[in-house]
C-alpha cells in the first residue's frame, strides 16, 4: 500500500517551459488536493477535486491547471513556468468531504525550481 | 479575511519537558481543527483532530485543546524526546466555493535538545 505517490521528486525548469506533476493514490479516496509550500507561508491550496472528472480552484490557482480523468490520479500542469512558481508542491487525498472530519494523506512532495 | 497564526519562531526545549505550541485564528468559525507533523523533506502527517464541541483531546503523549471563545488551540507534547523535533502545522476547515477545505497555518518548528 503506497498511499500517495508524487512524481517527479525534483525538477528544474526555465522560465516559459511547461511541465506536469503527477499524483497517484491507491486508497480509493474521493478527494484530492494540490498544495504549494513556501517558507513562512505554510501550505496554500492550489486546486482540488471532489471526485473523478471534477476540479475546483483553491486559494492560489493562477498559472496552474489540473485534471482528474481517473479517480486515482490528479495531475497539476504549469503551462508557462515563472520564477514565482518555485516552490515545494504537495499532493494530498482524503476519503471524503473534510466536513466529516476527514484527515489528509500527503505525498512526499516535488521540489520545483524555475530559473 | 480568514487568518491562521502559528508562532514563526522555533521552539527550543530540553528533553523531558512539555512543549506547548499555539494556533490562533481570526474570522473563522471552524467545525474542527487538525494538527499535523512535518519532517524535513517529507509531507505532513496527521496527528490529532479536535471538534468545536470538544475542549480537550489526548493521544499518548499528545494533548490538544480547543477554545472557540479565544479562537485558539494549544498542542502539548509531554515528556518530549529528540525524536519529537519537527514542524507542527495546524489546519482548520473552511467552507467556500460550495465545498469544505482544509486551510493550514505556516507551522512552528520544535527542537528538542538532549
Amino acid at each position: 500500500n503506497a498511499g500517495v505517490t508524487q512524481t517527479p521528486k525534483f525538477r528544474v525548469l526555465k522560465t516559459g517551459q511547461s511541465m506536469t506533476l503527477l499524483c497517484a493514490q491507491d486508497m480509493n479516496h474521493e478527494y484530492m488536493y494540490w498544495y504549494r509550500q513556501d517558507p513562512g507561508m505554510g501550505l496554500r491550496l492550489i486546486h482540488y477535486s471532489v471526485g473523478e472528472g471534477t476540479t475546483a480552484k483553491g486559494e492560489v490557482p493562477d498559472g496552474y491547471n489540473v485534471s482528474r480523468l481517473k479517480k486515482q490520479n490528479f495531475l497539476l500542469g504549469l503551462e508557462s513556468a515563472a520564477p514565482s512558481q518555485t516552490s515545494v508542491y504537495f499532493c494530498a487525498s482524503s476519503l471524503g468531504d473534510p466536513i466529516f472530519n476527514e484527515k489528509l494523506f500527503f505525498g512526499s512532495g516535488t521540489q520545483l525550481s524555475v530559473l | 479575511s480568514q487568518k491562521i497564526e502559528q508562532n514563526s519562531e522555533a521552539l527550543n526545549i530540553q528533553e523531558g519537558k512539555t512543549a506547548t505550541l499555539t494556533c490562533n485564528y481570526t474570522n473563522y468559525s471552524p467545525a474542527y481543527l487538525q494538527w499535523y507533523r512535518q519532517d524535513p523533506g517529507r509531507g505532513p502527517v496527521f496527528l490529532l483532530l479536535i471538534r468545536e464541541n470538544e475542549k480537550e483531546k489526548r493521544k499518548e503523549r499528545l494533548k490538544v485543546t480547543f477554545d472557540t471563545t479565544l479562537k485558539q488551540s494549544l498542542f502539548h507534547i509531554t515528556a518530549s524526546q529528540p525524536a519529537d523535533s519537527a514542524t507542527y502545522l495546524c489546519a482548520l476547515d473552511l467552507f467556500s466555493g460550495g465545498y469544505n477545505k482544509l486551510i493550514f497555518g505556516a507551522g512552528t518548528r520544535l527542537a528538542v535538545h538532549p
